[in-house]
């Protein structure tokens, strides 16, 4: 069981906006500012593509965008693009004795 | 750009024994914590262990507390994970990333089979 909750599928179809939520706890999501998110296509490494909640890496199109409420972390894809079918996982910093907790990763299909 | 590229993994028995290393290049890599992430056939991410940029604090999951232990050397952009005791639930591949909380760049993975 993973430390943080992530629905195990979501989808939208071209053009349409998605959002994938991760729920921690306070020890984790709610306690710092230090979410990320990574996309894996299959048989690849992941790629960065939020960090801090809501930053995006030089080259992450801006259709990705993150934010945060309480516990729960989300990552929006809008203008869905049949390349951004793929598995999404969000982690947290979750302090010194457990450093980084993974959501168990979401399943994203573009109809 | 950014390079890091995993090698040292295979088939070992249980019990058996593998040192991984992730060779970077393309950035100050002793400027950079760096750690190792592993994904087990089918399933998610999970941070196995990790390392700080200066050698002076590492972090084990507890999965493979007393049994893994990272490495660096600076001199030669190069981090090291060895595998002791191994077991089947260590089955997986093993990715190198930057950063400890948040993993800024992966290198493609070395798969570790125990059977």
């Amino acid at each position: 069981q993973s430390a943080l909750t992530q629905p195990p599928s979501a989808s939208g179809s071209p053009g349409q906006s998605v959002t994938i939520s991760c729920t921690g706890t306070s020890s984790d999501v709610g306690g710092y500012n230090r979410v990320s998110w990574y996309q894996q296509h299959p048989g690849k490494a992941p790629k960065l593509m939020i960090y801090e909640v809501s930053k995006r890496p030089s080259g992450v199109p801006d259709r990705f965008s993150g934010s945060k409420s309480g516990n729960t972390a989300s990552l929006t894809v809008s203008g869905l693009q049949a390349e951004d079918e793929a598995d999404y996982y969000c982690t947290s910093y979750a302090g010194s004795n457990n450093l980084a907790v993974f959501g168990g990763g979401t399943k994203l299909t573009v109809l | 750009e950014v390079h890091l590229v995993e090698s040292g993994g295979g088939l070992v028995q249980p019990g058996g024994s593998l040192r991984l290393s992730c060779a970077a290049s393309g950035f100050t890599f002793s400027s950079y914590a760096m750690s190792w992430v592993r994904q087990a056939p089918g399933k998610g991410l999970e941070l196995v262990s990790s390392i700080s940029h200066s050698d002076a604090g590492t972090y084990y999951a507890d999965s493979v507390k007393g049994r893994f232990t990272i490495s660096r050397d600076n001199s030669k952009n190069t981090v090291f994970l060895q595998l002791n005791s191994l077991r089947g639930d260590d089955t997986a591949v093993y990715y190198c990333a930057t950063g400890s909380y948040q993993f800024g760049n992966w290198g493609r993975g070395t798969l570790v089979s125990v059977s």
